[in-house]
């Protein structure tokens, strides 16, 4: 079955250092792909997603990069701060109704 | 406007028995997502319904079932619970999947 590989599991990097998690996919129709955050004790919520007729989404210290050629995407966060701790759960869509395939999760710590 | 409410928030149970997890959207989205989340499981996808139907299903087995009403709550059932089924059960709404999901705070439910 499509499924997509998120790495690292668990991302440490020094506050102020940049952040990059990958995840690949497999299905050459997917064409929505969102990031979810996801803090200790809370509930997913989405920080950035892009659609496949655009290689490059930013909002502010958030980024990502799509690349369809080779089928991966990637979450960029520079000027990383400490409450960007937390699970990045990336996923890409099959299928006409979208259905989502997600990614395992990245661990994302950020130290002082 | 008010954001995505399930009830009960948490729930105990024992083996066997079964339980029926509730979810309403926010106005307006006609879409529901029901997903399992346990401690380094990240998000496992159940099913998803659109307008009373469901149009994607996860790969659960077929104790994990659920329904969508006319006015878009949607409840999940399951039967003859086991263990393993304890987790945090999110469900999400959006107007449809390629848009931002809206998670609810989840049913924390514990099998004994």
């Amino acid at each position: 079955g499509e499924n997509v590989e998120q790495h690292p599991s668990t991302l440490s990097v020094q506050e102020g250092d940049s952040a990059v998690i990958k995840c690949t996919y497999s299905d050459s129709a997917s064409n929505y792909f969102p990031w979810y955050k996801q803090e200790l004790g809370k509930r997913p919520q989405l920080i950035i997603d892009i659609r496949s007729n655009v290689g490059e989404k930013k909002d502010q210290r958030i980024a990502v990069t799509l690349n369809k050629t080779a089928k991966h995407f990637s979450l960029h966060i520079t000027e990383t701060q400490p409450e960007d701790s937390a699970v990045y759960f990336c996923a890409a869509s099959i299928g006409s109704n979208y259905q989502l395939i997600w990614g395992a999760g990245t661990k994302l710590i950020i130290k002082p | 406007k008010a954001g995505v409410t399930q009830t009960p928030r948490y729930l105990i149970k024992t083996r066997g028995q079964q339980v029926t997890l509730s979810c309403s959207p926010i106005s307006g989205h006609r879409s529901v997502s029901w997903y399992q989340q346990t401690p380094g499981q990240g998000l496992q996808f159940l099913f998803e319904y659109f307008s009373e139907t469901q149009r994607n299903k996860g790969n659960f087995p077929g104790r994990f079932s659920g329904r969508q009403f006319s006015n878009s709550r949607s409840e999940m059932n399951v039967s003859t619970l086991e263990l393993g089924d304890s987790a945090l059960y999110l469900c999400a709404s959006s107007v449809r999947l390629d848009n931002e999901q809206f998670f609810g705070p989840g049913t924390r439910l514990t099998v004994l």
